[in-house]
């Protein structure tokens, strides 16, 4: 595997429902973050981990979940979600200081 | 963060060169100026950047203005594969967090 994937690439889930994302990084970066893309709306940053510890959560409901277990691995627990949490879920990773990201193919997640 | 404004969408042809607008007169003297595309369903993907001299890569080539409140992505030889999503984006240096827009949809027709 290479660069940074993504698991599962599609999640149908019921609002009582618990599941979990899981973004690996295959390129040695000490950044990872996960961001939200609605239907029709920016890209949103949703959390940031730096060397394993969280340094931004930009007002995520709580029912959003991340942990970071070390710099390779990167989760979002998901619980109780709401209809209006159904969007695509994208991972990404970064070496500081250098800018650029790298992307994964992100996961599509329904909530019915 | 400052804005950054982009066309809703361009129209190119297969082959030709395109030349991607963004604007971005609040700029500060800190704000490099990034790049990215999002291919259909797939996550963004890294195309350029820069300060204030224009940069060339494989990918593309970027021209920013004089005054910086502007600059240009161009794409010398638009293909089928361009059909894209470009985003501008202005990053703070001491900051890693890119701040999305909407960008613009670029068609390339055969």
């Amino acid at each position: 595997e290479t660069g940074v994937t993504q698991t599962p690439r599609h999640l149908v889930m019921g609002m009582t429902n618990k599941k979990s994302l899981k973004c690996e990084q295959h390129l040695g970066h000490n950044a990872m973050y996960w961001y939200k893309q609605s239907a029709k709306k920016p890209l949103e940053l949703m959390f940031v981990y730096s060397l394993e510890e969280r340094v931004e959560n930009n007002s995520v409901p709580s029912r959003f979940s991340p942990e970071c277990p070390n710099s390779s691995h990167l989760f979002l627990h998901l619980h109780t979600l709401q209809p209006e949490d159904s969007a695509l879920y994208l991972c990404a990773s970064s070496q500081d200081p250098f800018p650029e990201q790298f992307f994964g193919p992100g996961t599509r997640l329904t909530v019915l | 963060d400052a804005k950054t404004t982009q066309p809703n969408s361009m129209e190119s042809n297969e082959e030709e060169p395109v030349h991607l607008p963004c604007n971005h007169s609040t700029i500060s003297g800190t704000d490099y100026i990034h790049w990215y595309r999002q291919l259909p369903s797939q996550g963004p993907e890294y195309v350029i950047h820069g300060l204030t001299s224009n940069v060339n890569n494989r990918m593309a080539s970027l021209a920013i203005a004089e005054d910086r409140k502007s600059s240009t992505l161009i794409l010398h030889r638009a293909t089928l594969r361009d059909a894209a999503v470009y985003y501008c984006i202005l990053r703070d240096r001491s900051q890693g967090n890119l701040i999305f827009g909407k960008g613009t949809k670029l068609s390339v027709k055969p």
